[in-house]
């Protein structure tokens, strides 16, 4: 049963860097979220994508881009990290609309110095 | 936009207390409701969900009401365990075609023995 699946759990970068985030889900879920963690602010979200071949912003997708490879699948992409995105990333998948269940992966942790 | 508010934190109980956690939304036409919980270094899960006015959800002695009149939709549970220790995150689905999730800020909850 592994759900969802996100690594790497933890990564250094510098400023400038770049990094993919990458996520799998096994649940045959169409739906596919990224969120940041920020202490005192809840989870935001990033980007989703609310079917295979689709992908749309969320609150706060400055500095992000996302692919959905395909129906398991949901990468995100930092081109340049920045220290503001110093955050723990989760990624969640859910089957369908309304009041569908998220399943979220376990965190990836990234610092940027 | 759609937006929860949550309790600051952190709530510190003795084992075996009552314990209330209060959450309200703003929200246009009428949201599914949920509770998250987040216990340290893992992921979200869901705790309970309720889906129109007046549904109660209810899971391993948690209980939370979704009040229309009052847009609350506060968690309850009557007697508090060390295990109960986590993050609790109230949420909402948006009602349109993506379904996202708009989390509160969270609320930590420490229970001493």
């Amino acid at each position: 049963n592994a759900g969802v699946t996100q690594t790497p759990k933890f990564q250094v970068l510098k400023t400038g860097q770049s990094m993919t985030l990458q996520c799998a889900q096994d649940m045959n879920h169409n739906s596919m979220y990224w969120y940041r963690q920020d202490p005192g602010m809840g989870l935001r979200l990033i980007y989703y994508s609310a079917s295979e071949g689709t992908t749309d912003k969320g609150e706060v997708p400055n500095g992000y881009n996302v692919s959905r490879l395909n129906k398991r699948e949901f990468s995100l992409r930092l081109e340049s990290a920045a220290p503001s995105q110093t955050s723990v990333y989760f990624c969640a998948s859910r089957a369908s609309g309304g009041a569908g269940e998220l399943f979220f992966g376990e965190g990836s942790r990234l610092t940027v110095l | 936009g759609d937006s929860v508010t949550q309790m600051e934190g952190p709530v510190t109980l003795s084992e075996e207390a009552f314990l209330t956690i209060n959450c309200t939304y703003t929200a246009t036409g009428y949201p599914s409701l949920f509770w998250y919980v987040q216990y340290p270094g893992e992921g979200l899960q869901l705790l309970l969900k309720a889906t129109k006015a007046d549904d109660k959800g209810s899971n391993k002695g948690f209980e939370a009401t979704y009040r229309k009149e009052t847009t609350s939709f506060h968690l309850e549970k009557g007697s508090v365990q060390v295990s109960d220790s986590a993050v609790y995150f109230c949420a909402l689905s948006e009602m349109d075609s993506s379904y996202k999730l708009i989390f509160g800020s969270g609320t930590r909850l420490l229970v001493r023995p």
